[in-house]
């Protein structure tokens, strides 16, 4: 079956700190999406990317985040510095647009 | 602006229980309507859809119905089983807006055996 692969599975990091999460999207899907899981936030949408062009960002910090597709097959999120209120869960997912969307097993992020 | 609520959990059953998890939407328009499931260390699966009024969504034992004059999209399954522990998502998609997805907090169900 063909899947959503985020890396790491795992991360934890101290304050201040580069953190960078990758994502590869199914193959041929067009719509990429971030989205960052918390107990208190639920479900946040951060970023939106149709065939490769950044279209939503306006749920990210733009101060120390940032998202990019440089290729179809990667997508990545990035976090300098980071921040211990960024511990999270962050999942990929991808889909062909109006269409159901897949995730990834998502990165569990610890900054201490 | 489009918000969706759900029923606060966690939600514990014993096996063979039936099941609702409720929620409830707020949109403009006619929006598509989802329930996710995600299980433990995983990420979210597209569980069923509805797209439109009193249309009704079904998959694994699942069901949920499309009611705009409650603007309500319950989940529901007549007997549970230990496998379906998980967290259970409501979400929304604007017609308007074949993108994003609007998600509820989520429901933890957890069915003993």
């Amino acid at each position: 079956d063909a899947r959503v692969t985020q890396t790491p599975r795992h991360k934890v990091t101290e304050m201040g700190q580069e953190v960078t999460m990758r994502c590869q999207p199914i193959l041929g899907h067009n719509t990429v999406f971030w989205y960052r899981q918390t107990m208190m936030q639920g479900l946040e949408l951060l970023a939106y990317f149709r065939n490769r062009a950044p279209l939503d960002d306006s749920g990210m910090p733009k101060d120390r985040f940032s998202a990019e597709m440089p290729d179809a097959t990667l997508a990545t999120l990035k976090i300098q510095p980071s921040e211990p209120r960024d511990s999270a869960v962050y999942f990929c997912a991808s889909g062909l647009e109006g269409e159901k969307l897949f995730f990834g097993s998502g990165t569990q992020l610890s900054v201490l | 602006g489009n918000s969706v609520t759900q029923m606060e959990g966690p939600v514990t059953l014993s096996e063979e229980a039936f099941l609702t998890i409720n929620c409830t939407y707020t949109a403009t328009g006619y929006p598509s309507l989802f329930w996710y499931v995600q299980y433990p260390g995983e990420g979210l699966q597209l569980l069923l859809k509805a797209t439109k009024a009193d249309d009704k969504g079904s998959n694994k034992g699942f069901e949920a119905t499309y009611r705009k004059e409650t603007t309500s999209f319950h989940l529901e399954k007549g007997s549970v089983q230990v496998s379906d522990s998980a967290v259970y998502f409501c979400a929304l998609r604007k017609a308007s807006s074949a993108r994003q997805l609007t998600f509820g907090s989520g429901t933890q169900l957890t069915v003993l055996p």
